[in-house]
């Protein structure tokens, strides 16, 4: 069983829509959740960082963390032709040094 | 304040040959990663370092080698190369203190290599 799963898409939805993007995670220890968004040829850049369960919310964006069922969203209102991109869910468990777990990321197509 | 720089963006190296990959950081940060992305295959850890002189393997370091002299550079060097190193290769940093987790990823642009 992988660590971090995510479904590759791609998503289509039409410009205006609620998006909803989600991962889950076997790994218990992870205490530590981001979403990264990564337009084509670029780098990933992070978007959302949360630590614990419950809901962030930033702008259009809310990230959303159940530990207890170990899944995490990533909820865009108002979608635009400009959140059309990759986004990839990241985790942490904080205690080493080797940085993150990624899922494989979702394509995002926002139809104008 | 320019961030991870790397270079080159793009390279075509035959099989056999070799090459470095540079990446510089101007954030002060202590911990840089090379990761290396396949189409559908998320990102992969090759290498990392905690600070200058210290370096660790990832999760495929394979046919790569570090070095980390300075706190701005974390050059990625490979050695005759080979096809199953066809990636885009992202160097990335962050600022972590002590033991807590800091782990907010500031990645450069990207290198595309093709081995042919």
């Amino acid at each position: 069983q992988k660590e971090v799963e995510q479904d590759p898409g791609p998503l289509s939805v039409p410009e205006g829509a609620i998006v909803s993007l989600n991962c889950t995670y076997s790994n218990s220890a992870f205490q530590y959740f981001m979403w990264y968004r990564q337009y084509s040829r670029k780098g990933p850049e992070l978007l959302m960082y949360t630590y614990s369960s419950g809901n962030k919310e930033d702008g259009r964006f809310t990230a959303q963390v159940d530990k207890s069922s170990k899944y995490i969203s990533l909820f865009i209102r108002d979608s635009q032709p400009s959140d059309s991109a990759t986004y990839l869910c990241a985790m942490g468990s904080g205690g080493g040094a080797d940085g993150l777990t990624f899922g494989k990321g979702t394509h995002l197509i926002i139809q104008p | 304040n320019a961030g991870v720089t790397q270079t080159p963006k793009f390279r075509i190296l035959k099989i056999g040959q070799s090459m470095t990959l540079q990446c510089t950081q101007d954030m002060n940060h202590n911990y840089m990663y090379w990761y290396r992305q396949d189409p559908g295959m998320g990102l992969k850890l090759i290498y990392y370092s905690v600070g200058a002189g210290i370096t660790d393997k990832g999760e495929v370091p394979n046919g790569y080698n570090v070095s980390r002299s300075t706190t701005e550079d974390f050059p990625l060097r490979l050695e005759l190369a080979a096809p199953s190193q066809t990636s885009v290769y992202f160097c990335a940093s962050s600022y972590r203190q002590g033991s807590g987790a800091n782990e907010k990823l500031f990645f450069g642009s990207g290198t595309q290599l093709s081995v042919l």
